[in-house]
């Protein structure tokens, strides 16, 4: 079965520390990995893409790493800002080649930065 | 601002009454999904459609149907509701069949009491 596990559901830290989101995923056959941020209310937002032969990518403070191996992502935060606290979610692309080429979400880890 | 638009922001009804979510995609997009967050839940796809056409259906109740329009415009379709249909409804759009990036408009939060 096609799923994404993030951990952890929610995590509570002080600016201007690091902190890293895990995301693992069983989906096959694997397109590419997405996270999005999203604040409270609103839609979300994405933050990086990897395929399968990427390891890292960065977007600023933001940092996602691929182990197409293991199945394993992870987001890591650097200096955060109260303005990070928000749910991330992480969004797997099944292969083009597949019937539907669906998207499978994570439940997305809750991020609340304290001053 | 993602270029994807969804109204109303803000909607409350009653039980057993119908509402229309409307959504326009960003520019040129010619997929546009149709998610469901309720209350510290994950975002449930309940269906696709590209350039028109049905393209893909998802966890989507029979009480609702949703159609895209000629000019791309889609409009969910929400009937006979329920408390549990409470929740945030968002759009998102993108410019192929094939999910690549997704572009989500702001949401509709449906309050149904």
């Amino acid at each position: 079965k096609n799923q994404v596990e993030q951990s952890p559901q929610s995590l509570i830290i002080l600016e201007g520390k690091n902190c890293t989101l895990q995301c693992n995923y069983t989906v096959s056959p694997f397109s590419n990995l997405r996270w999005y941020k999203q604040d409270t209310g609103r839609g979300p937002v994405s933050l990086t893409i990897m395929t399968f032969s990427e390891n890292t990518k960065s977007n600023g403070r933001y940092t996602a790493t691929l182990d197409a191996d293991t199945k394993q992502s992870s987001l890591h935060i650097t200096a955060s800002q109260l303005s990070d606290s928000a749910s991330y979610i992480c969004v797997v692309s099944s292969d083009r080649g597949s019937t539907l080429g669906r998207l499978y979400f994570g439940r997305g880890t809750q991020l609340t930065v304290w001053p | 601002d993602s270029g994807v638009t969804q109204t109303p922001k803000h909607l409350i009804t009653a039980t057993g009454q119908r509402v229309t979510l409307r959504c326009s995609p960003r520019s040129g997009d010619l997929s546009v999904y149709w998610y469901q967050q309720s209350l510290d839940q994950g975002l449930q796809f309940l269906i696709q459609y590209y350039n028109g056409e049905e393209r893909a259906k998802g966890n989507i109740l029979e009480r609702f149907s949703a159609q895209q329009f000629p000019d791309l415009h889609s409009e969910l379709n929400l009937s006979s509701l329920e408390l549990g249909d409470s929740a945030l409804y968002f759009c998102a759009s993108s410019l192929e069949s094939e999910p690549g990036e997704l572009f989500f408009g702001e949401g509709s939060r449906l309050t149904v009491l």
